[in-house]
């Protein structure tokens, strides 16, 4: 079985400053790892995926995570927030058996001018 | 390319009332998902359709939910008769199927209110 743990449920930094969203996962298998982020009233976007090729993954918005086995984490960063960011971000966890995807709770980023 | 469209974008319905949702998946997309999600989680998978068959729906509830798939490209999603608890917002997702683990795409949601 696989899980995610996401361990904020609210992160609040000031434009311009760093922002990270911590994820830790549990899995059976070598899993495959990505973030969405979900706008007030939208549907989720894909930011990022990993899926067991370099650790360090690169994604939209100037946003990256990087995947540690030992640690079994995939934190998100961003070295400068902005006020766009503001949004809810969902850590997932796809089985590699079936793909199907497990969410994480959520962790709602808000951005202070 | 085109997103996945769903709607109607909100609804407002009393208890036991019956109501449906509609999707268009991004154009060959053979994969389907129904997804619930209530305020403050994460979404739920309903059900997921390979083309117009159902690969998995363990966690519909049965008894009052039902979907569809006909001609395998849009979908819908009927609640009969609706519960307070049925309150989220319904998120139809699509892949493009087949081998391998492809994201999937999600549209804007619809969001029900239950009276």
């Amino acid at each position: 079985a696989q899980s995610v743990t996401q361990l904020d449920s609210h992160v609040s930094v000031s434009e311009g400053t760093p922002v990270l969203l911590r994820c830790n996962y549990s899995s059976s298998y070598s899993p495959s790892l990505f973030w969405y982020v979900q706008h007030p009233n939208k549907g989720l976007q894909l930011l990022l995926k990993y899926t067991s090729a370099a650790t360090l993954v690169k994604g939209i918005n100037g946003f990256e995570a990087e995947f540690k086995k030992s640690e079994t984490s995939f934190h998100l960063t961003k070295p400068s927030a902005h006020m766009s960011d503001a949004a809810e971000y969902f850590c997932v966890v796809s089985r590699s058996n079936d793909y199907k995807l497990s969410f994480g709770a959520g962790t709602t980023v808000t951005v202070r001018a | 390319e085109a997103g996945v469209a769903q709607s109607p974008r909100y609804k407002i319905i009393e208890k036991r009332q019956s109501v449906a949702f509609w999707c268009n998946p991004i154009s060959g997309h053979a994969t389907l998902y129904w997804y619930q999600q209530i305020l403050g989680q994460g979404p739920k998978l309903l059900i997921q359709f390979q083309n117009n068959g159902v690969v998995d729906d363990s966690q519909l509830p049965k008894d009052r939910f039902s979907a569809e798939r006909l001609k395998g490209v849009d979908s819908t999603l009927k609640i009969q008769p609706a519960k307070l608890e049925d309150s989220a917002v319904y998120l139809c997702a699509s892949s493009p199927g087949g081998q391998g683990n492809q994201p999937q795409h999600f549209g804007d949601g619809t969001r029900l209110s239950i009276l």
